[in-house]
């Protein structure tokens, strides 16, 4: 069965500081990759995903994400963080075989940002 | 609407209810699915359908839970006697794919059930 960890609960950084959140997956075959980022009473928005190929991947609002097979690591990286990033951060893994084709996700990690 | 929606946005019922939440996916997307997040925690599966059918009901917690998605389109979960530890945002999301790629979800601002 699939998994993800995400080791931090809670991270503070300070507005302008670079960030990277943790993520390790457990699955059988390549994976596909998921970061969501959850405001406060609001849905799951994708900020990036990870199928195949270049394993340095892009998302939106300047965050980017590295797949490390070695590491069965997804971790999601942004070099300067802005105080509109505090959130709570998912990230997903879900099956590249035939079957169910849900996701699992972490418990999330809460982002707070010092001003 | 161009995203996914739900309502009620917010439910609260009496222990022993009947609730039905309803999911409105993005036009025209194949799969849809059924989270259920608690409190602190990650969504978790509960079910999952491409177009009516319903090919995935293996997270739904108990035989109180129910999910339809008649023409394809609208779905609706239904929790009959609902009990305290239903209490849960529901989410819902949809995927324009059905198969491998129906990975890519979109997800709706989700339904806030507080049963009393």
């Amino acid at each position: 069965a699939q998994s993800v960890t995400q080791p931090d609960i809670h991270i503070t950084v300070s507005e302008g500081a670079s960030l990277e959140l943790r993520c390790n997956y457990s699955y059988g075959a390549t994976p596909y990759l998921f970061w969501y980022v959850q405001s406060p009473g609001q849905g799951l928005q994708l900020l990036l995903k990870y199928f195949s190929g270049d394993t340095l991947v892009q998302g939106i609002k300047g965050f980017e994400a590295e797949f490390k097979r070695s590491q069965s690591s997804f971790n999601l990286r942004k070099p300067s963080v802005h105080w509109s990033d505090a959130a709570e951060y998912f990230c997903a893994v879900g099956s590249s075989g035939a079957g169910s084709y849900q996701l699992t996700f972490g418990k999330g990690t809460k982002l707070s940002v010092i001003p | 609407g161009a995203g996914v929606s739900q309502s009620p946005r917010y439910k609260v019922a009496k222990r022993g209810q009947d609730v039905a939440l309803r999911c409105d996916p993005i036009s025209g997307h194949v799969s849809l699915f059924w989270y259920q997040q608690a409190l602190g925690q990650g969504p978790e599966f509960l079910t999952y359908f491409q177009n009516e059918a319903q090919l995935d009901k293996s997270g739904l917690p108990s035989d109180r839970f129910f999910a339809e998605r008649p023409e394809g389109s609208v779905s609706t979960l239904k929790i009959q006697r609902t009990q305290q530890e239903d209490s849960a945002v529901y989410l819902c999301a949809s995927s324009p794919r059905g198969g491998a790629q129906a990975n890519e979800q979109f997800f709706g601002p989700g339904t806030r059930l507080t049963v009393l």
